[in-house]
């Protein structure tokens, strides 16, 4: 069966230092992965995906993934956190079989920037 | 604008009494789906649609019901609802293709007492 793990529930960084937000997946076949963003109030915002191709992926605000095969993971990335990036990130992961496969995601992770 | 819009934002209502949540995109959208969100749970499917008139079951449908009559809509309607449904809920949309993006609402929150 597919799933989707976040181990960290929360992320404490350092503004200007770089941050992770780590991200398993297990699933049968080649996965499209997914990183969102939900700010306060708001529904969750795409920030990037990984289909093929390079495994270092860019995105919006200045984020960034690493999809790694052998370790089955997505970790999001950025070289210098903003204060304005503390919002909840969710991994999710999808099959590439077919339209109607199911999207899942991981439980989130809490991501905190301290000026 | 692109987006998708979901109403209302708050419901407080008590067990038993029928709502919907309505769900609208204007991006020509042929998936649309409905998760809830629940803390340490992140977001669980209810629904899913594929087109109009094809909907099916996600993983916590029980108390739910949906119809896709048009392709812009995707109600979510809670026949009978019970505390344990007071949760988070979005509607989210996106192109047929397994890689586009979903596009979310900005949520309902939903108390029932």
């Amino acid at each position: 069966a597919q799933s989707v793990a976040q181990p960290e529930d929360q992320v404490n960084v350092a503004e200007g230092n770089p941050l992770t937000v780590k991200c398993t997946y297990s699933v049968s076949g080649n996965p499209y992965l997914f990183w969102y963003v939900q700010y306060p109030n708001r529904g969750l915002q795409f920030l990037l995906k990984y289909i093929t191709g390079d495994n270092l992926v860019k995105g919006s605000y200045g984020f960034e993934a690493e999809f790694n095969k052998s370790q089955t993971s997505f970790h999001l990335k950025k070289p210098s956190a903003l204060v304005s990036d503390s919002a909840l990130y969710f991994c999710a992961v999808r099959e590439t079989y077919s339209s109607a496969s199911k999207i899942i995601f991981g439980s989130g992770t809490r991501l905190s920037i301290r000026p | 604008e692109a987006q998708v819009t979901q109403n209302p934002r708050y419901l407080i209502t008590v067990t038993g009494k029928k709502l919907t949540v309505t769900c609208s995109q204007n991006m020509n959208h042929e998936y649309m789906s409905w998760y809830r969100q629940d803390p340490g749970l992140g977001l669980r499917q209810i629904y899913y649609s594929m087109n109009v008139e094809a909907t099916d079951k996600g993983d916590v449908p029980e108390g739910y019901k949906v119809s896709r009559k048009e392709k812009r809509n995707f109600p979510l309607i809670l026949e009978s609802p019970s505390p344990n449904q007071t949760s988070l809920y979005f509607c989210a949309s996106s192109f047929s293709q397994p890689n586009s993006p979903l596009h979310f609402g900005n949520g309902t929150r939903l108390t029932v007492t």
